[in-house]
């Protein structure tokens, strides 16, 4: 079955630090999507990106990268000097061909609080 | 483009009550996926709807239910409310069939009493 693991429940830095959020999936298909949401304190969740199972390139969208490894099963995110409107709770989620349908999986959520 | 709205955003029921949140996707999505987040379990998808017909169902009682409509607006209905039914009730919108991302709404804060 499938798995979303976010091993880091709460991370909390200064200003302008640069704060990475690890994320591990587990999945027996061969192709899957993967994703990463924001949901700051409104509750909304915030898509910031998708990614599929054999696309590994590195990806950078302003202060935001990505780096996906399949030999290690991880999609981790990296906020290049934080600043306080980062500050919201993050998931990883997972999304398998197989299901036929949009289906995710999500990990447990990382907390990521910036002070000032 | 509007995006996903949800009605109402908050709700109190008593126990053994019945509730039914609405839904409606952004202009042009077919895709309708509702998920159920509290602090305990986290994120957890209840089920999906693509063009009326119900795709993907998840690892919840028969209490919970759900229907699209064909203009792509979505009900969920949970009967004999429990307390462990308190939860914010997410409902998303994806433009296509499969693995699409998708586009969440403000949520329904229900309460259980």
């Amino acid at each position: 079955a499938q798995k979303v693991t976010q091993a880091q429940t709460e991370i909390s830095v200064v200003e302008k630090e640069d704060v990475t959020l690890d994320c591990v999936y587990e999945t027996r298909d061969t192709t899957y999507y993967l994703f990463w949401y924001k949901q700051p304190p409104s509750g909304e969740l915030v898509f910031l990106i998708r990614r599929n199972s054999f696309d590994e390139q590195n990806e950078i969208s302003g202060r935001y990268s990505w780096n996906f490894q399949k030999s290690t099963s991880s999609f981790n995110f990296t906020i290049t000097a934080s600043q306080v409107v980062d500050s919201a709770v993050y998931f990883c989620a997972l999304s398998e061909a197989r299901n036929a349908g949009n289906m995710l999986t999500f990990g447990g959520g990382t907390r990521l609080m910036v002070k000032p | 483009k509007a995006g996903v709205t949800q009605t109402p955003r908050y709700l109190i029921k008593t126990r053994g009550q019945q509730v039914t949140l609405s839904c409606s996707p952004i202009s042009g999505h077919r895709s309708v996926s509702w998920y159920q987040q509290t602090p305990g379990q986290g994120l957890q998808f209840l089920f999906e709807y693509f063009s009326e017909t119900q795709r993907n169902k998840g690892n919840f009682p028969g209490r919970f239910s759900g229907r699209q409509f064909s203009n792509s607006r979505s009900e969920m209905n949970v009967s004999t409310l429990e307390l462990g039914d308190s939860a914010l009730y997410l409902c998303a919108s994806s433009f296509g069939q499969i693995t699409y991302e998708q586009y969440f709404g403000p949520g329904t804060r229900l309460t259980v009493t």
